[in-house]
């Protein structure tokens, strides 16, 4: 049974870098029909999506977020990460990961349960 | 960019049909998705591929995509059906998500 799980600081300070990583379990991060992405939903209100990476290392980011994001797959470890760097506090959110289904059209199948990233200092 | 449209909220009483509507231009061109969403979780995928269920969502939940518009609909709707709703897209490689529905079961 797949599982994708966020871990990371809850809280970072304005201007710095908020750092992310899913873990995934019960699947191969290595395969060629997902990709991995992320999304994020501040406090009440809907879903934006961040971007997406397949393994091989090619990167998809919301145009919105393009030039403050980085995303990267650790095969080793069935890992891969989100980097946003000079944050404030418009980006305060619940930070979700999730598995793209290729061969079903991209549907993001796959969830994981989220993690609450709060930006102050 | 591209846009999905979705109305803020929808009222149905326990046993009847709610409908929910997502507008992009030309969206019935695209395949869409539904997810719910209740206090405090993360997105559960309902409708995938337009009108596809996933393993284990209830037939009460239907859907389908022409034109400008896809529509969901739960059928017999239960009052576990409260939440979130939002349909989601791909224009070209990137998502975007409706602007939400908050579904209630009066």
């Amino acid at each position: 049974q797949l599982q994708l799980q966020e871990s990371g600081p809850g809280l970072v300070k304005p201007s710095e870098t908020l750092s992310l990583t899913c873990t995934v379990s019960g699947g191969s991060i290595t395969s060629s029909d997902y990709s991995w992405g992320w999304i994020r939903q501040p406090p009440g209100k809907g879903l934006e999506w961040i971007g997406n990476i397949y393994y091989s290392g090619i990167t998809y980011y919301n145009p919105s977020l393009k030039s403050r994001v980085t995303m990267s797959v650790d095969s080793s470890k069935n890992q891969f990460s989100l980097k946003v760097n000079s944050v404030t506090a418009a980006d305060t959110a619940v930070y979700y990961c999730a598995r793209r289904e290729e061969v079903m059209a991209g549907t993001l199948e796959y969830w994981g349960q989220g993690t609450l990233v709060t930006v102050s200092s | 960019s591209y846009e999905l449209a979705q109305p803020p909220s929808v009222s149905v009483s326990p046993g009847q049909t709610a409908i929910i509507s997502c507008s992009g231009d030309d969206l019935g061109d695209k395949y869409a998705s539904w997810f719910q969403q209740k206090p405090g979780q993360s997105p559960l995928l309902v409708i995938y591929e337009n009108g596809k269920r996933p393993s284990g969502i209830p037939a009460r939940f239907s859907g389908s995509n022409s034109g400008n518009t896809a529509t969901l609909t739960i059928s017999g709707t239960q009052a576990m059906d409260e939440g979130d709703y939002y349909c989601q897209a791909w224009d070209y490689n990137t998502a975007v998500f409706g602007t939400g529905t908050k579904v209630t079961v009066l």
